[in-house]
Formats: C-alpha cells, structure tokens, sequence
C-alpha cells in the first residue's frame, strides 16, 4: 500500500485566495482525520470522519474551512478565504478500527499564506 | 475532552546514554497510548503504543510504560544513537477514536 497521500505537498496563496487540500487514505480504513501542525499549538485535530460521515468537526477553525468526504478513497479540506494565520502544515491520517487504532499520517501539505 | 502533556520540552542526552520522556493524561477513561516520531519536514510515524491492559511493552532500544492509577506513561530510549534525534508525540486515545497529541519533546543526541 502506498500509505496516505496528501496534495499539493507545498501550497503558497496570498489572502483572500480559495485553497483546496487533497487526501486519499489507505485503502479499507474507515476512519479519517485532518490536522493542523504548528509551532505554538502544536497537532490539532480539525474534524473527523467515520464511514465518509463527520463525526466532530469542533476543532475547525472557523467557516472559513470546511471539509468533505464524498467517497472512501477521497477528502478535502478547504480554506476560503484563506488568512496569513491559516499558514501551517496540514495533515491527513487514516485508521481502522477494527485492525487496530494505529492513525497514519500523510506526508503533509505546507500551506503559505501571504 | 482529554488534555495531554508532556515533559521535558527539549531534552539533550549523550550518544549512549539513555532518555526518557513522560506524559500525564486527564481522561481516565483512555485506553490507548501511541508515541510517535517526527523528524524535521516528515510526517509524524507510531514507534511505539500500549494499552491500558499492560504494564510495560518494548521493542528493542525503545519501550514505554504505563500507571494507569497516576495517569502517565513514559518513553524509554536506551543506548540513544544520532538518529533518534527528533521530535516525539505522546498521545492518549478518548472519546470515539480521536487521539489527543501532547505538545512534543525535541530530543537531541549529542555524538
């Protein structure tokens, strides 16, 4: 398998641009997450999906970012409009519960803001 | 939700010598402890994890233990080699399958 890809792998924008985040989760895990990575606060947990289906979406920023899963092998995260703050490293991880709890992670995308 | 931390921030060992990171959880109710790694520009990759229905588990150099009675458990590194030079995550599983990140400790091996 090739693990969870993510894309763009880097991303630079100027405020008030659209941005879309891609992920695909390895093959027949039924859940997936979406992270924000940095320095001041760390790995944080954006939203969740069980089965395609959000399950808590109440570390998203803000309704600038939304996110959808609309297949098994397919989510998206997107920013509009996208601010300087938005600027992070954004990560896709993948599970399954029933093989064990182990979450995977994408290589992440970089996303830029100016 | 659960509120998970982490100590020291920054810890500096010897090649060769040992080190040790911990981590305290709130939720009681948490059954499940991964560590990962993170080296600068990767992706953040399991080393390790453990249940609340043991004590201790290792896998070669490293191992990790767990008091569920005091809440924290602890990464062990031993015989620490340049390339365990990185960032490490402890996390605590709660609520439906969401894990909580610690903020992560930078460990650097001094050759």
């Amino acid at each position: 398998d090739a693990g969870v890809i993510q894309s763009p792998r880097h991303e630079v924008t100027e405020m008030g641009q659209e941005v879309t985040l891609r992920c695909k989760p390895i093959s027949g895990h039924d859940y997936l997450f979406w992270y924000r990575q940095t320095m001041m606060r760390g790995l944080e947990l954006l939203i969740y999906f069980n089965n395609n289906v959000p399950i808590d979406d109440s570390g998203m920023p803000e309704d600038r970012f939304s996110a959808k899963m609309p297949n098994a092998s397919f989510s998206t995260l997107k920013i509009q409009p996208s601010e300087p703050r938005d600027s992070a490293v954004y990560f896709c991880a993948s599970s399954h519960l029933v093989g064990g709890d182990t979450q995977y992670f994408g290589p992440g995308t970089r996303l830029t803001v100016l | 939700g659960e509120n998970v931390e982490q100590h020291p921030s920054t810890l500096s060992v010897q090649e060769g010598d040992s080190a040790v990171i911990k981590c305290t959880y709130s939720d009681s109710a948490s059954n499940y402890f991964p560590w990962y790694k993170q080296e600068l520009g990767k992706r953040p990759q399991l080393i390790i994890d453990i249940r609340s229905n043991v004590g201790e588990k290792k896998d070669q150099r490293i191992a990790v233990t767990l008091n569920k009675t005091a809440k924290h458990f602890s990464l062990h590194i031993t015989e620490t080699q340049p390339e365990d030079s990185a960032v490490y995550f402890c996390a605590a599983r709660y609520g439906n399958n969401r894990l909580a990140f610690g903020k992560g400790n930078q460990v650097v091996v001094i050759p």
